[in-house]
């Protein structure tokens, strides 16, 4: 079983901060790197999917970078709102495996 | 609007009793996920299917068994030999391949009485 690594568990900012938090992975047989937003009482939505060492994406106020040399990504929510309290999720594809194994997730909450 | 149904939202059984939990997509997705959600845990995978009358174990198969019958539909059976089953659970969906994001259901909450 892989194991993929989120931190921190929790993270409480007030809006408009900017804040980060990092997923940590093993770097052998790396195949793609996901990240979901899951919300109270909705379903996991996907943010990101990101396959390529060195990769950077965005969306909106959101962003992630990638590093598969040493096993880490980072997720970026640039001036939180109360509308990105979430846990955001992190999960690993690699060679030996065809399926998401996933990280326990870090639980943001954004105060007004 | 295209998307991954599963139902029922909450489900209730005695111990002893199979349960079993649907998931209906309507994506044309070839793959199709159940994953388990316990407390301080990350989701755990149970079953996946690839393609139509095809599935594998994932990493807690053992007390549940799933069919794959339709490419949208894949149900989940809780047996009475599962020793905790009283969890949440999500049933996912993706077109295969690692490139692919999964969209996810609502899940079901089951609790064992």
């Amino acid at each position: 079983i892989l194991n993929v690594e989120q931190s921190p568990q929790s993270l409480h900012v007030q809006e408009g901060d900017s804040t980060n938090f990092t997923c940590s992975f093993p770097s052998s047989n790396f195949y793609a790197l996901h990240w979901y937003r899951w919300e109270t009482a909705k379903s996991p939505e996907a943010l990101f999917v990101m396959t390529l060492n060195g990769d950077e994406k965005k969306k909106g106020r959101i962003s992630a970078t990638l590093n598969t040399k040493e096993g880490y990504s980072y997720l970026y929510i640039k001036g939180s709102q109360p509308e990105d309290s979430a846990t955001y999720l992190c999960a690993l594809m690699n060679s030996g495996y065809s399926t998401l194994t996933f990280g326990k997730g870090t639980m943001l909450l954004v105060s007004p | 609007d295209g998307g991954i149904t599963q139902s029922p939202k909450y489900l209730f059984r005695k111990e002893g009793q199979n349960v079993t939990l649907s998931c209906e997509q309507n994506l044309n997705h070839d793959a199709m996920y159940w994953y388990r959600q316990d407390p301080g845990q990350g989701l755990r995978l149970i079953y996946y299917s690839q393609i139509v009358n095809d599935f594998q174990k994932g990493d807690i198969a053992e007390g549940y068994s799933v069919s794959r019958e339709k490419k949208e539909s894949f149900p989940l059976t809780v047996t009475s030999a599962q020793k905790n089953p009283t969890a949440f659970y999500l049933c996912a969906s993706s077109m295969g391949g690692h490139g692919s994001g999964y969209t996810f259901g609502s899940g079901t909450r089951l609790t064992v009485v």
